[in-house]
């Protein structure tokens, strides 16, 4: 089974703190992307990766910075942390091979962050 | 641009009943569509998924969703709800105009089922 592991489920940060949320997946996908869940808003993307150092900003990239050193690791950076950014953050990977269209994105179960 | 729509942000049935979660999307390419549900506090599983073998596509759980081009829909089903059904559902598009590989989400529907 592909397993996508989040290494905070519950943080609770101070206004203006760095924040870094980890990632790791172990089936060798290529890509991995963040995504943000708020209530009546569905899942929004924050930053792609398609590969090692290789970034693309998503649809809310403002306030956010990610990392991809390794292959199997993807991290979120919150540079200076604000009480809007309070929210769910998801992780997820999946294949980029032929046909990537098509392919299932997997997700780790979440980080619930809260900045006060 | 490629979008979802799922109509109803909140259903509710009884158990035993018919589950119908609406989805409707915009694609100006043969679209790749996904359902995944969301149990409370877990992340996003993988439901079920189109890309354009059958237009009938059998799920996890027996759900099943039906592709249909002159309506561009593809609402989930399931015959007899669960109470173990209550979750979170999202219907996705396959995003093929920008970030190859991602997804686009509805604003998914919360499901509940009553005893």
């Amino acid at each position: 089974d592909v397993k996508v592991t989040q290494s905070s489920r519950y943080l609770v940060k101070r206004t203006g703190e760095k924040v870094f949320l980890e990632c790791v997946q172990d089936m060798d996908h290529e890509n991995m992307f963040w995504y943000r869940q708020d209530p009546g808003l569905g899942l929004r993307l924050i930053y792609f990766s398609y590969d090692v150092k290789m970034k693309e900003k998503g649809d809310i990239p403002e306030g956010y910075s990610v990392s991809r050193e390794k292959k199997e690791r993807f991290s979120l950076i919150l540079e200076s942390a604000s009480t809007n950014q309070t929210s769910m953050y998801l992780c997820a990977s999946s294949y980029r091979g032929r046909g990537a269209a098509g392919n299932t994105i997997y997700f780790g179960e979440g980080s619930w962050l809260t900045v006060v | 641009a490629q979008s979802v729509t799922q109509l109803g942000s909140h259903v509710s049935v009884s158990e035993g009943a018919l589950v119908l979660l609406r989805c409707n999307y915009s694609s100006s390419v043969p679209p790749y569509l996904f359902w995944y549900v969301q149990y409370p506090n877990q992340g996003l599983q993988l439901l079920l998924k189109y890309t354009s073998a059958a237009t009938l596509v059998k799920g996890i759980n027996g759900f099943e969703a039906e592709f249909k081009k002159s309506e561009t829909s593809f609402h989930l089903t399931k015959p007899s709800a669960h109470m173990s059904d209550a979750a979170e559902y999202f219907c996705a598009v396959s995003d093929q105009e920008g970030s190859q590989g991602n997804l686009i989400f509805g604003k998914g529907t919360k499901l509940s089922v009553k005893p």
